[in-house]
């Protein structure tokens, strides 16, 4: 199974402040990792995959980046709407796995 | 507009059986693979089961591997999870989830909210 580990745990930012948050598979998954947000009550909805890709009607603050075993998500200029926990996913080999989760908070 | 709706969560005694429910519309159902993925309450995410498109391949965490199976009708744009042998670290809310394409390789795209599954020793 690969494991997906993200740092840090928890990141305390105040808006307007750039972002990066890092994810790191245990072994190359190429390009097949996914970037989910979740806010507190909600479902998680997709940000970014296959490492760089926006999804639909995402916002141009939030970019990824990497390959192979190292990844980024940046927010460039954090809003007060992306206080949330920030998931990394690969799908390249089965089982799927999720890394642990970053919570983005407020300084 | 994507709808996942799931039903079937309960509270269940450690060691019986529950049939969660996910009725899909708004898309064309057979096009997608699709997902169970749950999340402990105050935790992280965890992928627990897949299906393909067809329902001829499915997947499974090495946690449910053997106590839980994937089903889907394509005929009645329903997915299923039959969880037998269910343990207290199974209690999780259990989101279904749309692969963004056929096999699973995939985002995922669409989430449904999510039914709430508690095992009471």
């Amino acid at each position: 199974e690969i494991v997906m580990t993200q740092s840090p745990t928890t990141l305390s930012v105040s808006p307007g402040e750039r972002v990066t948050l890092s994810c790191r598979a245990s072994q190359s998954i190429s390009n097949k990792l996914a970037w989910y947000q979740q806010k507190p009550g909600q479902t998680p909805r997709v940000l970014i995959y296959t490492a760089s890709d926006r999804a639909t009607g995402i916002p141009a603050r939030f970019s990824g980046s990497g390959s192979g075993t190292e990844f980024t998500l940046t927010i460039s200029s954090l809003q007060s709407e992306d206080f949330a926990v920030y998931y990394c996913q690969q799908y390249h080999i089965w089982p799927l796995t999720f890394g642990p989760g970053t919570k983005v908070d407020m300084k | 507009e994507v709808q996942l709706v799931e039903s079937g969560g309960d509270v269940v005694q450690s060691g019986g059986s529950l049939r969660l429910s996910c009725a899909v519309s708004g898309f064309t159902f057979d096009d997608n693979a699709m997902h169970w993925v749950r999340q402990r309450p105050g935790k992280g995410l965890e992928w627990v089961s897949l299906i393909s498109w067809d329902g001829f391949t499915s997947r499974y965490a090495d946690s449910v591997k053997g106590r839980f199976t994937i089903s889907r009708d394509n005929e009645k744009n329903s997915l299923y999870l039959q969880m037998n042998s269910l343990r207290e670290d199974d209690s999780a809310l259990y989101y279904c989830a749309r692969a963004y394409d056929s096999t699973g390789y995939s985002k995922i795209d669409y989430w449904g909210q999510g039914t709430l599954v508690a095992v009471s020793s």
